[in-house]
Parts: C-alpha cells; sequence; structure tokens
C-alpha cells in the first residue's frame, strides 16, 4: 500500500512569516496534486506537478516536486491571514487512484 | 458552468440504516470518484465511476456501493451503517482519471448515532 505521509500536521505562524509543508512517501507518483479546504467545504485544487525536479508557482506559493517523483514540498511566503486551511497532497498510484496525505492544518495569525 | 453539486448536506442515521447520497458532477465530466474524508484526516478513496461502470475500488467493504447514471450522476449506498462511518463524504468529478484535476462538491456530512 501506497503512502503519503505529510508533516508537520499542524503549524500556526504569525502573518509575514515564511512555511514549508512536506509530503514524503517510499513509492513513486506519476504524478502529484496540492490541493486545499476550508471548513465546510471540499478540497480545492492549487497545482498538479508530473515531472521529477518540477516546480510551479502560484503568487507567493511554491511546489516542487522531488527529482525521485517520492517526495513533494510547498512553500509559502510572507504567510496571510487568507493563507489558513487545511493543506492536502494526493499521488497518483500506478492503479491511476489517488493516495491522498492526512493534510497539514494551517493558521495564520494577524 | 456549474460545479459540483452534493446532496444531503448533512444526515443523521443510527446503526443498522441504510443511506444513499447524492452527486451531480459538473457539466463535461464522465468520471466520478468518492471519498470519505474522517475528522482531522485526509480523504479515503471508495471508487470511482467511469461512463457507468465502477473503474476501480479502494479498501472498502461491499457495503458501500454505487451508480453512475447516463448523465454522469452518481449515487453511494452504504448499507448495516456502522458508527465508524460518520465522516463526511466527498464527490469528486473530473474528464477522465485520477490524473486529472478532481473538482470537488462541499460533502455530505454523514453522522451514525
Amino acid at each position: 500500500t501506497q503512502l503519503l505521509e505529510q508533516s508537520p500536521q499542524f503549524l500556526s505562524i504569525q502573518e509575514g512569516e515564511n512555511l514549508t509543508v512536506y509530503c514524503n512517501s517510499s513509492s513513486v507518483f506519476s504524478s502529484l496534486q496540492w490541493y486545499r479546504q476550508e471548513p465546510g467545504e471540499g478540497p480545492v485544487l492549487l497545482v498538479t506537478v508530473v515531472t521529477g525536479g518540477e516546480v510551479k508557482k502560484l503568487k507567493r506559493l511554491t511546489f516542487q516536486f522531488g527529482d525521485a517523483r517520492k517526495d513533494s514540498s510547498l512553500h509559502i511566503t510572507a504567510a496571510q491571514p487568507g493563507d489558513t486551511g487545511l493543506y492536502l497532497c494526493a499521488g497518483v498510484d500506478s492503479n491511476y487512484q489517488l493516495i491522498w496525505g492526512a493534510g497539514t492544518k494551517l493558521i495564520i495569525k494577524p | 458552468e456549474t460545479g459540483v453539486t452534493q446532496s444531503p448536506t448533512h444526515l443523521i442515521k443510527t446503526r443498522g440504516q441504510q443511506v444513499t447520497l447524492r452527486c451531480s458532477s459538473q457539466s463535461g465530466h464522465n468520471t466520478v470518484s468518492w471519498y470519505q474524508q474522517a475528522l482531522g484526516q485526509g480523504p479515503q478513496f471508495i471508487f470511482q465511476y467511469y461512463r457507468e461502470e465502477e473503474n476501480g475500488r479502494g479498501n472498502f467493504p461491499p457495503r458501500f456501493s454505487g451508480l453512475q447514471f447516463p448523465n454522469y450522476s452518481s449515487e453511494l449506498n452504504v448499507n448495516a451503517l456502522e458508527l465508524d462511518d460518520s465522516a463526511l463524504y466527498l464527490c469528486a468529478s473530473s474528464q477522465g482519471g485520477a490524473n486529472q484535476p478532481q473538482h470537488f462538491g462541499d460533502g455530505t456530512r454523514l453522522s451514525i448515532l
């Protein structure tokens, strides 16, 4: 069974600070997706990374896929209260199913 | 375009009962996936339907079953409800499989008493 480990599970920081969330596995994924979920809502796709070593930027968010396609990171620069939410990574496995991490709950304090 | 809608938004059942949850997929999407999300956890894949056929199943017992209709809407049925079935049930539609962007509804919160 492929597993995705996310860390940290919980992070509470001040507005303006930087942070990094990690998503690790011992298995290779054909692609990896990052989502953000707010209370009472479904996850919303932020980005998909496909190529080993790929880096994608979405405003202040930078996503990287590991060279071996087993891990990924999400870096937020100058975090804002609007970034608060549950960040989830999900990898596409060999059966073309999404394997999900448990999520990182992020709180940005004004 | 209309997004993914799920009904009902909340539901309370007792152990042993049966439940049907519904999902209308986004316009143009032919694939629907169902997930169970326990409190504080990531979603767990239940199954996927593509053009009315089951196209992959996660580690869930047979009492979890589903349907997809010609308009690509879908139902999730759960029989013999157990306390551990209490969770948020999410439906996601896409144009193709898991490697395509998944568009989620806001889920049905199911509570089992």
